[in-house]
């Protein structure tokens, strides 16, 4: 089955820095990459996803990119903020109807002010 | 913003009861999950739902337990005879089919914290 790592597993920035979060995956039908936020206590939140058939996608101060060569894909979070700090989780499916995810063990972010 | 809403947000049962933990879906989603995470790791898959019957299930999703959808808005799981390694927070999600794609993001709900004593 799939396997998604991510690293690092901490990661702390000066505020106004960039942070960036890696994971690979082991299973070349993985199609669909999800990235969720979660904040101590509450529910992970979709932030961005990126699918196969894209090497990148921007939203505002943060973008994916996806490797399939390499089976590895990015999370790129520039001018961080506080309220950035969070656990970010990378995720992989298939992508059919009602496909699971398989999560990334998280990597928890702490932004400095 | 319609959220996905579960019930209770925390849940304290003896070891061999039984619980039903509640998730109300978003009310045109058509996928349902539950995933698990015990404090400080992972989310892990237990199970999805799809009209009426379970779609995929984890290893972890054994016989003790079991979701049923009783009526048009809830889902529910059930774990029979808790266990102590039960306890984790439960979390519900759910996702819409798209005829344009079929991978879709999955919207979680706030979590029901299970506490086995």
């Amino acid at each position: 089955g799939e396997n998604v790592e991510q690293h690092p597993s901490t990661l702390s920035v000066q505020e106004g820095d960039s942070a960036v979060i890696k994971c690979t995956y082991s299973d070349s039908a993985s199609n669909y990459f999800p990235w969720y936020k979660q904040e101590l206590g509450k529910r992970p939140q979709l932030i961005i996803d990126i699918r196969s058939n894209v090497g990148e996608k921007k939203d505002q101060r943060i973008a994916v990119t996806l490797n399939k060569t390499a089976k590895h894909f990015s999370l790129h979070i520039t001018e961080t903020q506080p309220e950035d700090s969070a656990v970010y989780f990378c995720a992989a499916s298939r992508g059919f109807y009602g496909q699971n995810f398989v999560f990334g063990p998280g990597t928890r972010l702490s932004v400095l002010p | 913003e319609p959220e996905v809403t579960q019930t209770p947000s925390h849940q304290v049962t003896q070891m061999g009861q039984e619980v039903i933990l509640r998730c109300v879906p978003i009310s045109n989603h058509l996928y349902f999950y539950w995933y698990r995470q015990i404090l400080g790791q992972k989310v892990e898959f237990l199970v999805s739902f799809y009209n009426n019957e379970i779609s995929e299930k984890s290893e972890i999703f054994d016989d003790q337990f079991s979701v049923e959808r009783p009526d048009g808005s809830n889902f529910t799981l059930k774990i029979r005879s808790t266990k102590l390694e039960d306890s984790a927070m439960y979390f519900c999600a759910s996702s819409v089919p798209s005829l344009r794609e079929s991978n879709q993001p999955q919207h979680f709900g706030d979590g029901t914290r299970l506490s086995i004593l």
